[in-house]
């Protein structure tokens, strides 16, 4: 069974400072994404990844697919950032269920003015 | 602008009544899906559909059902029989031949029976 973890659950963080949240998976997987949940409840793509990093913005993802781990990265970070931050993975397999993702729990951001 | 309209935002319902929520895309996406969220949980999938006038079940299917009659719409009953029905629910959509799947959400409708 495929587990997506995150950690932290939950972050409080001062502006201005440099923030870091981290998905583990246990399968093979072809592409992870990031999502933004904001307090209203709508979710936005922020990355997709199968290798290496990205970067827009402030915001920067990266991913090692040997160690089956991710990373996202706030630098300068403002209140505006405050969120819920969702990893999700699609794993490699294919057949049936292949549209599906499995997600993480989610990691609360709350950054102080 | 193209995006996922969802339907009511807020939804009362007494407890034994069935309810649908309703999901419109007009991304042309083939594939749709229903998720549902609890607090300190993950999305989980309820159903989905790849293409017009087929869909499968998802991890917890039990007392929800489905129709895709258009391929612009995808709407969920949430009936009497699904034992704890508050909760928020998401919509999304992605292409069907998408090797990443990238999928787009809705705002989202939250549910509470009463």
């Amino acid at each position: 069974k495929n587990e997506v973890e995150q950690s932290p659950q939950n972050l409080t963080a001062q502006e201005g400072e440099f923030i870091t949240i981290n998905c583990s998976y246990s399968v093979g997987i072809s592409a992870l994404h990031w999502l933004q949940q904001h307090p209203g409840g709508g979710i936005v793509s922020l990355f997709m990844l199968s290798s290496g990093k990205k970067k827009h913005g402030r915001l920067i993802a990266t991913i090692n697919i040997q160690e089956k781990h991710s990373s996202l990265h706030i630098t300068a970070s403002h209140p505006r950032d405050s969120a819920v931050y969702i990893c999700a993975v699609r794993p490699a397999y294919s057949g049936a269920g292949s549209y599906q993702l499995t997600f993480g729990k989610g990691t609360k951001l709350s950054v102080i003015p | 602008d193209g995006g996922i309209t969802q339907s009511p935002k807020y939804l009362f319902r007494k407890e034994g009544q069935n309810v649908t929520l309703s999901c419109e895309q007009n991304l042309n996406h083939d594939a749709m899906y229903w998720y549902r969220q609890d607090p300190g949980q993950g999305l989980r999938l309820i159903y989905y559909s790849q293409i017009v006038n087929d869909f499968q079940k998802g991890d917890i299917a039990e007392g929800y059902s489905v129709s895709r009659e258009k391929k612009e719409s995808f709407p969920l009953t949430v009936t009497s029989a699904q034992k704890n029905p508050t909760a928020f629910y998401l919509c999304a959509s992605s292409l069907a031949h998408s090797p990443h799947n990238e999928q787009f959400f809705g705002p989202g409708t939250r549910l509470t029976v009463l």
